[in-house]
């Protein structure tokens, strides 16, 4: 297992558009975070799944997205009809339970044009 | 005010120099510590975890807490250009696995020049 795997790794989309990102983690990892992250900003935590629950979502997370993660593995996160002010890299993270490391993918940069 | 405050840099330094690296913080409560580093066009890689206050050494990183100064540092020793990234300090209040809870400062770039 080579880590955390995030693709498509850069889209470019026109506004209004749908666009969706597919995140798989290691394999032995139950825990999986979307975080998004702008130009000189930290992370900022979008929402978190253990196993296929999804047990919380940031308020940053508007109707416009929804994430899944339908059997405890992979999972995807959507946006709709899709904003300039979405453009931002989407990250994903995997973790085991009770421990601090977060393990992230190399994330997928979204552009709307 | 910002729960964690850190100097976006950037910093450049020559290679071989020590580097010092600082956030600080306004929750008391915090006591799980972190120092992740982010290579350009990367996502974060954890370099440093530690909890409560106390130092902290792996190689040529050095993870420092000081909780009655509310302010933790990161020490690279014999810099590298392959050091040259942003470096992104993360805290937390509550138990180790509670990342979503996790509060990042907004990273400082450093550049370590040949």
């Amino acid at each position: 297992d080579t880590g955390v795997s995030q693709n498509p790794r850069h889209k470019i989309t026109k506004r209004g558009q749908n666009v969706t990102f597919r995140c798989d983690p290691i394999s032995e990892h139950n825990r999986l975070y979307w975080y998004r992250q702008t130009l000189g900003q930290g992370p900022e935590f979008l929402t978190y799944f253990q196993n296929e629950a999804q047990l919380e979502k940031s308020r940053l997370l508007s109707d416009r997205f929804s994430a899944e993660r339908p059997k405890g593995s992979f999972s995807t996160l959507e946006i709709q009809r899709t904003e300039q002010g979405d453009s931002a890299m989407y990250l994903c993270a995997s973790s085991q339970p009770n421990t601090g490391e977060l393990f992230f993918g190399e994330g997928s940069r979204l552009t709307v044009l | 005010q910002k729960e964690v405050e850190q100097d976006p840099g950037p910093l450049s330094v020559p290679e071989g120099a020590i580097v010092s690296l600082n956030c600080t913080y306004s929750n008391s409560a915090f006591q799980y510590f972190m120092w992740y580093r982010q290579y350009s066009r990367k996502g974060p890689e954890l370099l440093m975890y530690t909890y409560s206050s106390g130092n902290k050494e792996d190689g040529r990183f050095t993870a420092q807490v000081d909780k009655s100064s509310k302010y933790i540092s990161l020490f690279i020793r014999d810099s590298q250009p392959s050091d040259s990234a942003t470096y992104l300090c993360a805290m937390s209040a509550n138990n180790a696995g509670n990342n979503r809870k996790l509060i990042w400062g907004l990273g400082t770039s450093l550049a370590v020049n040949p």
